[in-house]
C-alpha cells in the first residue's frame, strides 16, 4: 500500500542552524502539506502546496520557513535559523484531491 | 475561528467494551471531517473520512457519525481490543479554504485493558 515517507526520523540541531526535512508523498497525489505537533499539544497546520506553489500558510509559517518540490518525488521543509521553540514533531501529508489526507511517520526535530 | 474539542481527554475501558469518542467543532461550515489514530511517538493513521453531505461512515469495528448542524461527530468502537489503545484525533477541513488545511482537536487517549 502506498505511503508517505519522511527522513530523517530524528534530527538534532543547534539553535540558529538550518535544517531541511524531507518527505516523499504518495506518487499520484497532487496536494502536499506540512503540519507540526509540539509535545503535548495539538497538531497544527503549517503550509499547503499545490501546482508548485504555496496555496495556504498559517501564522506559524513565517519567513524562517520555506517549502520546495525540487523534483517529481520529494517535498521539503526548510527552517533557516532554528529556534528552541521549533522543537516539535513535523508531519508531511499528501492527498489526491481535497479529500483524505495521508500522513507520514514524522520527523522529530530537537533544537538545542 | 474554527475550534475543535474532543471529550474525554482520556478513557480507560476493559477489553470487549463498546465505546464512543466525541468531537465538537464551532463552525459548521466544514468540507469534511477525518478521524485519525496516533500511536505514541508515531505518525497519524487515517481511520475514516466523512464528507459534509454524509451522516456516517463505517470501517470494520469503527463507525463515525457527523451532525454538521450541531457541530458534532462521534467515533464508535465496537468490541474494543488492547490493540485499539492509542490517541484518537478528530480534524475538520473548513469549507471554502483554498486548499483545505485540517484543524485538529487535542485527541482522546484510549487505553483498553486486557
Amino acid at each position: 500500500e502506498p505511503e508517505v515517507t519522511q527522513t530523517p526520523s530524528h534530527q538534532v540541531t543547534q539553535m540558529g542552524q538550518e535544517v531541511i526535512l524531507r518527505c516523499v508523498p504518495i506518487s499520484n497525489h497532487l496536494y502536499f502539506y506540512w503540519y507540526r505537533q509540539i509535545l503535548g499539544q495539538k497538531v497544527e497546520f503549517l503550509v499547503s502546496f499545490y501546482n508548485n506553489e504555496i496555496s495556504e500558510k498559517s501564522e506559524i509559517f513565517d519567513d524562517q520557513f520555506s517549502v520546495e518540490r525540487p523534483d517529481g518525488s520529494n517535498f521539503t521543509l526548510k527552517i533557516r535559523s532554528t529556534k528552541l521553540e521549533d522543537s516539535a514533531m513535523y508531519f508531511c501529508a499528501s492527498s489526491e484531491e481535497l479529500n483524505e489526507q495521508f500522513f507520514g511517520p514524522g520527523t522529530r526535530l530537537t533544537v538545542l | 475561528k474554527q475550534e475543535v474539542t474532543q471529550i474525554p481527554a482520556a478513557l480507560s475501558v476493559p477489553e470487549g467494551e463498546n465505546l464512543v469518542l466525541n468531537c465538537s467543532f464551532t463552525d459548521s461550515a466544514i468540507y469534511n471531517l477525518q478521524w485519525f489514530r496516533q500511536d505514541p511517538g508515531k505518525g497519524l493513521t487515517s481511520l475514516l473520512l466523512i464528507q459534509s453531505s454524509q451522516r456516517e461512515q463505517t470501517s470494520g469495528r469503527l463507525n463515525a457519525s457527523l451532525d454538521k448542524s450541531s457541530g458534532r461527530s462521534t467515533l464508535y468502537i465496537a468490541a474494543s481490543q488492547p490493540g485499539d489503545s492509542a490517541t484518537y484525533l478528530c480534524a475538520v477541513r473548513r469549507y471554502g479554504g483554498s486548499q483545505g488545511n485540517l484543524i485538529f482537536g487535542k485527541g482522546t487517549k484510549l487505553s483498553v485493558k486486557p
